[in-house]
């Protein structure tokens, strides 16, 4: 069974500070990796996606990925009050499977 | 460019009921999704349709939700009868291509079964 693990939290982050967002998969051939972020009562929204090892950078922005250890991080520099939300971690294995598989979220809350 | 919609916003019927929850993707996505997030628990994939064609339902929980997707344009899922564990979010989702492109969340349909 496919699996998402992350620290629920909350997890709290002066403003103006990094906040360090984590996830573990289980299933080895996944292939595609999303941050999604969900305000109270909103829909998801994607922050970022990757699908190689290694880091991707987009704005404020750092998506790590690391297969060998199914691990996938989050990085927001700089953080900001309206940073505050719910993160969530998705992974999909492809191959006609696309349906996503996600974590249950960390709450994010960047203190002023 | 509008972006993915979903009709009624919020639900509550009696168990035993019948319900439907509409989706419009954005135009020109073919892959259509549903996900549903009950109270404290992950959001799960239900189904996927490429088109009009059910692509993986893997995620549906029993026969007692039905999807369409007629013309390959909007979906419905009709919950019938209702059970109080059908209660939670509904989300669609769509994307222009599959696994490796963006989905598109519409705001969800809450369903409470009373």
């Amino acid at each position: 069974q496919k699996e998402v693990e992350q620290n629920s939290g909350p997890l709290s982050v002066p403003e103006g500070a990094i906040a360090s967002l984590n996830c573990t998969y289980s299933d080895r051939v996944s292939q595609s990796f999303f941050w999604y972020r969900q305000y109270s009562g909103k829909s998801p929204e994607l922050i970022m996606s990757i699908y190689s090892n290694g880091d991707k950078e987009d704005g404020r922005f750092t998506a790590q990925l690391n297969k060998a250890s199914q691990y996938v991080s989050l990085l927001i520099r700089d953080s900001q009050p309206s940073d505050s939300a719910t993160y969530l971690c998705a992974v999909n294995v492809g191959g006609g499977a696309d349906g996503l598989t996600f974590g249950k979220g960390t709450h994010l809350i960047i203190q002023p | 460019e509008a972006g993915v919609t979903q009709f009624p916003s919020h639900s509550v019927i009696e168990k035993g009921q019948t319900v439907t929850l509409r989706c419009d993707p954005i135009s020109g996505h073919d892959n259509l999704y549903w996900y549903r997030r009950v109270m404290g628990k992950e959001i799960k994939f239900l189904l996927h349709f490429v088109k009009e064609s059910k692509q993986d339902e893997s995620g549906m929980p029993n026969n007692r939700f039905l999807a369409e997707r007629t013309g390959g344009t909007y979906s419905t899922l009709k919950v019938q009868p209702a059970e109080l564990e059908d209660s939670g979010v509904y989300f669609c989702a769509s994307s222009q291509d599959s696994w490796r492109d963006t989905q598109y969340f519409g705001p969800g349909t809450r369903l409470t079964v009373l």
